[in-house]
């Protein structure tokens, strides 16, 4: 079945640590997506990726980093510079048609992982 | 910049109702791309129906229907015959040339 996965679905961190959330996908998908959504805040976008070996910073870039070397794979890295990481963060991907066409097109969701600091 | 906002935090519905969850937005831009995301209590974002700017006539999926006022900048999604199952958080977002920028969302219960 093709699809987005996350993990994992809850992670624990200390404050003063990194940690990374992996994302993969199986739909052959060159655009990939990172958001973070707060309980009465919507999603907001961390960070994309139209290409591999390629990204832009989002809204909310701050803190956080990522890498895409396969086009299956997105993991971000949420960095002891993110002041308050506490949230649910959901990975994403579509398929782009053009300059940004990718925005046209549906987004397909992960689970989302929930990332509490501790 | 695009901006969406939806202005009911919360609505109820009776079983088999009608109900309608509104949307505004901004945007400059000339071609755009309007959608209704659902979001469940299992948090997985499911595409409920989406709206292409340049299209006069309101997409439609079964029970879920949009009301495009594109003068207004208004994006209303109406959920007919409602059932148990549409009880989730509903979410308006807007695509142009950049990636989605979503509403605070509407929470919507339904009720038995």
């Amino acid at each position: 079945d093709g699809g987005i996965t996350q993990s994992p679905k809850y992670l624990f961190r200390k404050e003063g640590q990194n940690v990374t959330l992996s994302c993969e996908q199986n739909l052959n998908h060159d655009a990939m997506y990172w958001y973070r959504q707060d309980p009465g805040q919507g999603l907001r976008l961390i960070y994309y990726s139209q290409i591999v070996n390629d990204f832009q910073k989002g809204d909310i870039a701050e803190g956080y980093s990522v890498s895409r070397e396969k086009k299956e794979s997105f993991p971000l890295t949420v960095t002891s510079a993110q002041k308050n990481p506490t949230a649910f963060y959901l990975c994403a991907s579509s398929i782009p048609g053009g300059t940004f066409q990718s925005s046209y097109n549906e987004q397909f969701f992960g689970p989302g992982t929930r990332l509490t600091v501790l | 910049a695009q901006t969406v906002t939806q202005s009911q935090p919360e609505m109820s519905v009776q079983e088999a109702e009608t109900v309608t969850l509104s949307c505004t937005y901004d945007t400059s831009e000339s071609d755009y791309y309007l959608f209704w995301y659902k979001q469940p209590p299992s948090r997985q974002m499911i595409l409920v129906i989406r709206q292409e700017a340049y299209k006069q006539q309101n997409a439609t999926e079964n029970r879920f229907s949009v009301n495009f006022q594109k003068a207004a900048k208004s994006f209303s999604l109406k959920i007919s015959d409602s059932q148990l199952g549409d009880a989730a958080m509903y979410f308006c977002a807007s695509a142009g040339n950049t990636p989605l920028v979503f509403g605070k969302g509407t929470r919507l219960s339904v009720i038995a």
